[in-house]
């Protein structure tokens, strides 16, 4: 079983809409939760993380994690053609340092 | 701030060969330093995660003979692929974590190592 799963997509969304992609992970010790987005031949970027059960808002980003579900999504509103890029969920587990990423969803908004 | 580079950005070498990456910190100082390998339309896998003056901690199915790394410093890892093949051909990602961080880890801009 992955320890992080995420749908491959792609996921199409028009500009302007709301893109929701979700993740889900295997252990329930983990920690914290983040989301990065990666543009081809490029390494991923932060977009935030959390680590508290609810809502975290940062821009037209909100996390939401639900741990008794063990499911955490990334809203992204008004969605722009620069938001198309594979989208990774990453968690950190009961190992401190230790990272574990899915596989990511592609996002293509379409103008 | 938090700057992360790698060198080179490219690379193509002959089977057979040894090819080393360096992971720099720029502007803060790294305990930690992870190092990813991530083939075409995959996700990012962990090879190893070294800290500052200790011997790296390999992951599962990652040769740490094949794959050495050399943290020496704390603004400096270094990953040395040796007698590279062609299925060794990846994209190799460093990140680095500052001391006290709990949640971030930034990202070099990654190694593209191509072995004929």
């Amino acid at each position: 079983q992955k320890e992080v799963e995420q749908n491959s997509g792609p996921l199409s969304v028009p500009e302007g809409a709301i893109a929701s992609l979700n993740c889900t992970y295997s252990d329930r010790g983990s920690q914290s939760f983040f989301w990065y987005r990666q543009y081809s031949g490029k390494s991923p970027e932060l977009i935030m993380f959390i680590y508290s059960n609810g809502d975290k808002e940062d821009g037209r980003f909100t996390a939401q994690l639900n741990k008794a579900s063990q499911y955490v999504s990334l809203l992204i509103r008004d969605s722009q053609p620069s938001d198309s890029a594979t989208y990774l969920c990453a968690v950190k587990g009961y190992n401190f340092n230790k990272f574990y990423f899915g596989s990511g969803t592609k996002l293509n908004v379409k103008p | 701030g938090a700057v992360v580079s790698q060198h080179p950005s490219r690379v193509i070498c002959k089977s057979g060969t040894s090819v080393k990456i360096e992971c720099r910190s720029l502007d803060f100082q790294a305990t930690t330093m992870f190092w990813y390998r991530q083939f075409p339309k995959q996700s990012l896998m962990l090879m190893a995660t070294s800290n500052e003056g200790s011997k790296a901690t390999y992951e599962q199915g990652v040769e740490k003979d094949k794959f050495l790394i050399n943290h020496a410093s704390l603004t400096l890892s270094t990953l040395t692929v040796t007698s590279a093949h062609p299925e060794d051909s990846s994209f190799y990602i460093c990140s680095a974590r500052e001391r006290g961080d709990l949640y971030e880890q930034y990202f070099g801009p990654g190694t593209r190592l191509t072995v004929t």
